[in-house]
């Protein structure tokens, strides 16, 4: 079974251009979250969808990211324009069940704004 | 506010030597707790949960957490580390209705030699 993968690994971009990361979550789990992790804190909540509906996005910095799961299958977040604290790893998780259900996380994206 | 708090960033420890990575969590959040280990340039894998039932939980790769409702803690224990075990660990609980995981801010295990 695969696991969760996301495109690119690396983003380097500069200040004011746009940025779209992709994930593609475990075939079958209709439940897909948005995570980051700013250098040296905490990995954060974004939102969550279930299948292609945003169950939460209480997460969301802010209104320069937008993500969609269209079809409820994959699901992109983008940042636009991008700012410097934007910088970070932008991890996806997804999960068949809620609850104490696990999260399977992929690999991560490492976005750097310049 | 709900929080889950790693005191310890950094953890050195030489081979074969015991080692507790500390993890406390706010009462607000729910009892399902959980330990994600991040190897070098890999995702997060889950370690161990603990969702209910017996306090103590075991991990394959012999890891073991034990949760404390009194102290709030549910930290994470191995008698003897091996190389292989150096990784970033986090822990992380349930946020309940909000069905989103709440994390600390991650210790660096680090195994010498």
């Amino acid at each position: 079974e695969a696991g969760v993968t996301q495109f690119p690994s690396h983003s380097v971009i500069e200040k004011g251009q746009t940025v779209t990361l992709r994930c593609d979550p475990i075939s079958g789990h209709d439940n897909l979250y948005w995570y980051r992790r700013v250098m040296g804190k905490e990995i954060k909540f974004l939102l969550h969808f279930v299948k292609e509906s945003k169950q939460d996005e209480s997460g969301m910095p802010n209104n320069r990211f937008l993500a969609e799961r269209t079809g409820g299958t994959y699901s992109t977040l983008k940042v636009q324009p991008a700012e410097l604290e934007d910088s970070g790893v932008y991890f996806c998780a997804s999960s068949q069940f809620l609850g104490g259900n696990e999260q399977f996380f992929g690999p991560g994206t490492r976005l750097t704004v310049l | 506010a709900q929080s889950v708090t790693q005191l310890d960033s950094q953890v050195p420890v030489f081979e074969e030597a015991p080692v507790e990575l500390r993890c406390n969590y706010s009462s607000s959040v729910s009892v399902y707790l959980f330990w994600y280990v991040q190897y070098p340039n890999q995702g997060l894998q889950l370690l161990l949960k603990y969702l209910s039932g017996s306090t103590l939980v075991e991990s394959i790769n012999g890891f073991e957490a034990e949760f404390n409702k009194s102290q709030t803690s549910f930290h994470l224990r191995k008698p003897s580390v091996h190389i292989s075990d150096t990784a970033e660990y986090f822990c992380a609980a349930y946020g309940g209705a909000t069905n989103k995981l709440i994390f600390g801010t991650g210790t660096l295990l680090a195994v010498q030699p």
